[in-house]
């Protein structure tokens, strides 16, 4: 399965509301995470089951979808949000991720 | 705090087996039903997923990307799993990243070593 995630570059301000999009080329149901990467460490798990927040994520973070289609929400930016965003499958073998969407200052 | 610790040669020439280790901490690899992956990162590929070991059972799964070139295995005395990458080449350098996913339909890989630089030179 193949990921696509959209835009791969967005400029944002903080209190900016800023949404990211990964789409799936085969039906993945809701076995889609979103990480977080900042530069230097390993990837940070965000969101699972396509919507559901891993404990201890500021719940500014949202994510939705189902199918094909998927996004990632910050409701209002924060400085130590600046960073890069993927998303991975885990519906169907080989998991894959998406290429990435790196969020930077505007 | 489960806690993730990858090792190995950080350098290696082409058509070497690359050997990487992922330490355990914090519980117990086989106390539970979890996947052991190994991923890499590199700026040409991005993220890439190479495969996993399922800890009850040792069953594996890899992707396919890397045409029968690894094998990742588990060490439960030693609470450790590793990776075996033959025939490398300048394309296999990356970060390694080890990760945990328990092994419940949707969950994600919720705990990730800190990374270990691999380059292979020619």
């Amino acid at each position: 399965i193949q990921l696509s995630q959209s835009p791969s570059f967005l400029s944002a301000s903080v209190g900016d509301r800023v949404t990211i999009t990964c789409r799936a080329s085969e039906d993945t149901e809701t076995h889609l995470a979103w990480y977080q990467q900042i530069p230097g460490q390993a990837p940070k798990l965000l969101v699972y089951r396509a919507s559901t927040l891993q404990s201890g994520v500021p719940s500014r973070f949202s994510g939705g979808g189902s199918g094909t289609e998927f996004s990632l929400t910050i409701s209002s930016l924060q400085p130590e949000d600046f960073a890069t965003y993927y998303c991975l499958q885990m519906s169907i073998y080989p998991w894959t991720f998406g290429q990435g969407t790196k969020v930077d200052v505007k | 705090q489960v806690h993730l610790k990858e090792s190995g040669p950080g350098l290696l020439k082409a058509a070497e087996t690359l050997s990487l280790t992922c330490a355990v901490s914090g519980d117990s690899i086989s106390g539970g039903s979890y996947y052991w992956s190994w991923i890499r990162q590199s700026s040409e590929k991005g993220l890439e997923w190479i495969g996993r070991v399922y800890s009850l059972t040792g069953s594996v799964n890899y992707n396919p990307s890397f045409q029968g070139r690894v094998t990742i295995s588990v060490d439960t005395s030693k609470s450790q799993f590793s990776l075996k990458m033959t025939s490398v080449t300048a394309a296999d350098t990356a970060v390694y990243y080890c990760a945990r996913r328990k092994a419940v339909p949707g969950l994600g890989l919720d705990y990730w070593g800190q990374g270990i630089r691999v380059s292979v030179s020619s």
